[in-house]
């Protein structure tokens, strides 16, 4: 079974600095996907970013940015220029690519993000 | 806004209740998702249903079962509620092939808290 840890119960940041939160993953796997998705006090579930195992650059969505360590099973986030709308849990996700999983999703504990002004 | 549509927002009801949680997906899209958000799991994958027909299960219990119509809609059905039972539940859709390739769109939730 794939597991999701997100050692960071809680962070925060400064607005405009720069903040990375951690992601590990532990599988079997060679091919998946890795997801971080965000759930704002409105608990709406907001995806930011995704990364595709096969695919060795690093995904990029505006201020967000990941680096994706394949060998060390790491896919943590970046946020550049932190706004105080960022403020909200973030949830890292994982999903095998074949097989009988079709797309269900493991998530991670999920770290609390405060942005401060 | 997702695009997907979750109704009632908020149910309260009593221990040994049955309720019923409704999901809309995103136009055009043949996969819903069920997830449970609670304290004590975390978030957690139910079940999965593709054009009407169920995909993949995973820690949903007995008590819980789903259906997705001709029109794509999808119910959640939960029953004998327990205490255990209060979380938030969120129904995702994804696009036509419903594999791991698709991008989830999740929808606002429903609140239920079982008294």
């Amino acid at each position: 079974a794939q597991t999701v840890t997100q050692s960071q119960p809680e962070m925060s940041v400064q607005e405009a600095e720069t903040v990375t939160l951690s992601c590990t993953y532990d599988t079997s796997e060679n091919n998946y996907y890795l997801f971080w998705y965000k759930q704002p006090p409105s608990r709406q579930m907001i995806l930011v970013i995704r990364q595709e195992a096969y695919k060795q650059q690093n995904a990029t969505e505006n201020r967000f940015s990941v680096n994706f360590q394949k060998a060390a099973k790491s896919f943590s986030l970046k946020i550049s220029d932190s706004q105080l709308g960022d403020t909200a849990m973030y949830f890292c996700a994982f999903t095998r690519a074949g097989g009988t999983s079709y797309g269900k999703l493991t998530f991670g504990q999920g770290t609390i993000l405060t942005v401060h002004p | 806004d997702s695009g997907v549509t979750q109704t009632p927002k908020h149910l309260i009801t009593a221990t040994g209740q049955r309720v019923t949680l409704r999901c809309s997906p995103r136009s055009g899209d043949l996969s819903v998702y069920w997830y449970q958000q609670s304290l004590d799991q975390g978030l957690q994958f139910l079940i999965q249903y593709y054009n009407g027909e169920e995909r993949a299960k995973g820690n949903i219990l007995e008590r819980f079962s789903a259906q997705q119509f001709p029109d794509l809609h999808s119910e959640l059905n939960l029953s004998s509620l327990e205490l255990g039972d209060s979380a938030l539940y969120f129904c995702a859709s994804s696009g036509l092939a419903g594999g791991p390739s698709d991008t989830q769109y999740f929808g606002p939730g429903t609140r239920l808290t079982v008294l």
